[in-house]
């Protein structure tokens, strides 16, 4: 069972198009982490959400933590080309280690110029 | 910094041979952590190590297996090789291990392919 499903698993899109991308999960979770990962690369961290309901901005990414900590959501407004990689969710509990997070497996994003 | 590095990058192996990957975390981080990456599943968690010490452990056959020095350099090995091995082996670190969110620091990864 996937504990973290994420949606679209492809994502196509034009330079300079929007777009949001989900992570949803019916288990809740104490923190909620988004990694991109280019080819050839390891995940790189984006954000950490901690707070349900919290909203994070990073440039043109902003990152939503659900009321419920059991669901989160990436949008980018104006994709670029450099934008283009593997967008993963990854879910942490507490109460035990934090490494041992839960990651979705991913959305593929494609951002053609 | 150095980052994590992870060594071999690329390796071929044969049905039934075993494999030792090994990972240099980043100075000063002491949690080391080892995830497969496929296609089809994801990023799945082995196991983590902190101070030498396995903390945890994920649904993995005991062919895989790992350990941490005290360097804090960490390795991991699959003995007797299944195709179905056949992965991006990730390693992770990070400098505490506590209750709250932690940053993990992934290195480049270690592609093996079994034949």
């Amino acid at each position: 069972t996937q504990l973290l499903e994420q949606s679209p698993q492809f994502l196509s899109i034009q330079e300079g198009e929007n777009l949001t991308v989900y992570c949803n999960s019916s288990s809740v979770f104490s923190s909620l982490q988004w990694y991109r990962q280019e080819p050839g690369e390891g995940p790189v961290l984006l954000v950490t959400v901690v707070t349900g309901g919290e909203v994070k901005k990073l440039k043109r990414l902003t990152f939503q933590f659900g009321d419920a900590r059991k669901d989160s959501s990436l949008h980018i407004t104006a994709a670029q080309p450099g934008d283009t990689g593997l967008y993963l969710c990854a879910g942490g509990r507490s109460g035990g280690s934090n490494y041992k997070l839960t990651f979705g497996k991913g959305t593929l994003l494609t951002v053609n110029p | 910094k150095a980052g994590v590095t992870q060594t071999p990058r690329y390796l071929i192996k044969t049905r039934g041979q075993q494999v030792t990957l090994s990972c240099s975390p980043i100075s000063g981080h002491r949690s080391v952590s080892w995830y497969q990456q496929t296609p089809g599943q994801g990023l799945q968690f082995l196991f983590e190590y902190f101070s030498e010490t396995q903390r945890n452990k994920g649904n993995f056959p005991g062919r895989f297996s790992g350990r941490q020095f005290s360097n804090s350099r960490s390795e991991m090995n699959v003995s007797t090789l299944e195709l179905g091995d056949s992965a991006l082996y990730l390693c992770a670190s990070a400098k505490v291990r506590g209750s709250g969110a932690n940053v993990l620091t992934f290195g480049a990864g270690s592609r093996l392919t079994v034949l």
